[in-house]
């Protein structure tokens, strides 16, 4: 398994502004993934973030509203751009080990007012 | 398209009654399947997997059997306790076309459990 931490673990921010959260690996990993998880609802994957390259986006989602950076194995960041009411969420950050499972961080809780 | 369909929730039990938590799946090919598990206030944790059909996951009293003729993956347990109380997800994963690499995972839309003393 790997050890995943999120910072910040949870925010309150105004509508119009963005937030980045990190997310740090303690060991080197190929994949890493955000998703999203909207109060009462099930998990999205937003992207996979690739090391040295663009992030791969899923439908509905955007890189300039979702910007993403990947520097190198054990670190990522997703900044939610011009932040509205409907973006609080938890944003979660996962790590693929092998070729089968993914393990999750704990989590950031954004709440927009 | 790959989709999970969760039993509907929320699901009260007595400590020490069965579980079941149904799972249902369509999908593209030959899915791994999984369960996670959310504690209040907590991420994500890998309950139990299963990689091809028939297999069986098993963790913490917890069991699932990949039905590829039913195309299911039922959570179970024979005895719950308080402190399995929780939002259980089920998840697919269909590999890449170069069967190595993770794929995304498509999850269910969680069933919360409570369990009482």
């Amino acid at each position: 398994s790997a050890v995943i931490s999120q910072k910040p673990s949870r925010d309150i921010c105004q509508r119009g502004t963005s937030l980045t959260i990190q997310c740090q690996v303690d060991s080197q990993v190929t994949m890493m993934f955000w998703y999203r998880q909207q109060p009462g609802q099930s998990l999205t994957l937003i992207a996979t973030a690739n090391q040295g390259s663009e992030a791969t986006y899923e439908s509905g989602f955007v890189i300039d509203k979702f910007p993403i950076s990947r520097p190198n194995l054990t670190f990522s960041t997703l900044t939610v751009s011009n932040m509205s009411p409907e973006d609080s969420s938890i944003y979660l950050c996962s790590v693929g080990i092998n070729t089968d499972t993914q393990y999750f961080g704990p989590g950031t809780r954004l709440t927009v007012l | 398209g790959n989709s999970v369909t969760q039993m509907e929730g929320p699901v009260t039990l007595s400590e020490e009654a069965f579980l079941t938590i149904n799972c249902t799946y369509t999908a593209t090919g030959y899915p791994s399947l999984f369960w996670y598990v959310q504690y209040p206030g907590e991420g994500l944790q890998l309950l139990l997997k299963a990689t091809k059909a028939d297999d069986k996951g098993s963790n913490k009293g917890f069991e699932a059997t990949y039905r590829k003729e039913t195309t299911s993956f039922h959570l179970e347990k024979g005895s719950v306790q308080v402190s399995d109380s929780a939002v259980y997800f089920c998840a697919l994963r269909i590999g890449d076309a170069g069967g190595t690499s993770y794929g995304k995972l498509t999850f269910g839309q969680g069933t919360i459990l409570t369990v009482h003393p």
